[in-house]
């Protein structure tokens, strides 16, 4: 089936530094990445989403760019804050229902 | 608005029992999906049910079974219960299950398997 491979799985950055996340796909139908965030014990949350027809999305410190060439889309959070710190998911849906998901990436950031 | 609601919050059974979780969606939306997440998996896709059908499925066995009521909730059921069927299951909602649809997810109930 679709596989998404998420880089790094886990991410240590000072507060105030950026920080990025790479994910990869193998559908070439895909046409919808959605960036989840889930701190610990709660539900995850969608902080940001990409559609197929657009290259780059921004909203406030975090970014989402995405490249259909060579499957891969990436998180981008600027200006990081101890309230960064969660899990983050990525996953991609396109040309079946069915949503895969990245593994994950626990992001520390260090006051 | 209410979002998706998930009980119980949790659960502990033994082996070879069955169990049975409830989602009750936001408002609205028709689409429900079932998901499991573990340390060792991650979150993987159980099914998806729109208007008391399902529609989508996941790889997993017949033992996980759910379906959905025409108010959109959807219950899940696990039979026979193995110690590898503990983990986190999540629903999530959406309006019609478009694939380019926002996904939004229940707290999940945490089920531990004795």
């Amino acid at each position: 089936g679709e596989n998404v491979e998420q880089h790094p799985s886990t991410l240590s950055v000072q507060e105030g530094d950026s920080a990025v996340i790479k994910c990869t796909y193998s559908d070439s139908a895909s046409n919808y990445f959605p960036w989840y965030k889930q701190e610990l014990g709660k539900r995850p949350q969608l902080i940001i989403d990409i559609r197929s027809n657009v290259g780059e999305k921004k909203d406030q410190r975090i970014a989402v760019t995405l490249n259909k060439t060579a499957k891969h889309f990436s998180l981008h959070i600027t200006e990081t804050q101890p309230e960064d710190s969660a899990v983050y998911f990525c996953a991609q849906r396109g040309g079946s229902y069915i949503p895969t998901f990245g593994r994950g990436t626990s992001l520390i950031v260090h006051p | 608005k209410a979002g998706v609601t998930q009980t119980p919050r949790y659960l502990i059974k033994t082996r070879g029992q069955q169990v049975t979780l409830s989602c009750s969606p936001i408002s609205g939306h028709r689409s429900v999906s079932w998901y499991q997440q573990t340390p060792g998996q991650g979150l993987q896709f159980l099914f998806e049910y729109f208007s008391e059908t399902q529609r989508n499925k996941g790889n997993f066995p017949g033992r996980f079974s759910g379906r959905q009521f025409s108010n959109s909730r959807s219950e899940m059921n696990v039979s026979t219960l193995e110690l590898g069927d503990s983990a986190l299951y999540l629903c999530a909602s959406s309006l019609s299950g478009a694939t380019n649809e926002k996904l939004f997810f229940g707290s999940g109930t945490q089920l531990s398997v004795l």
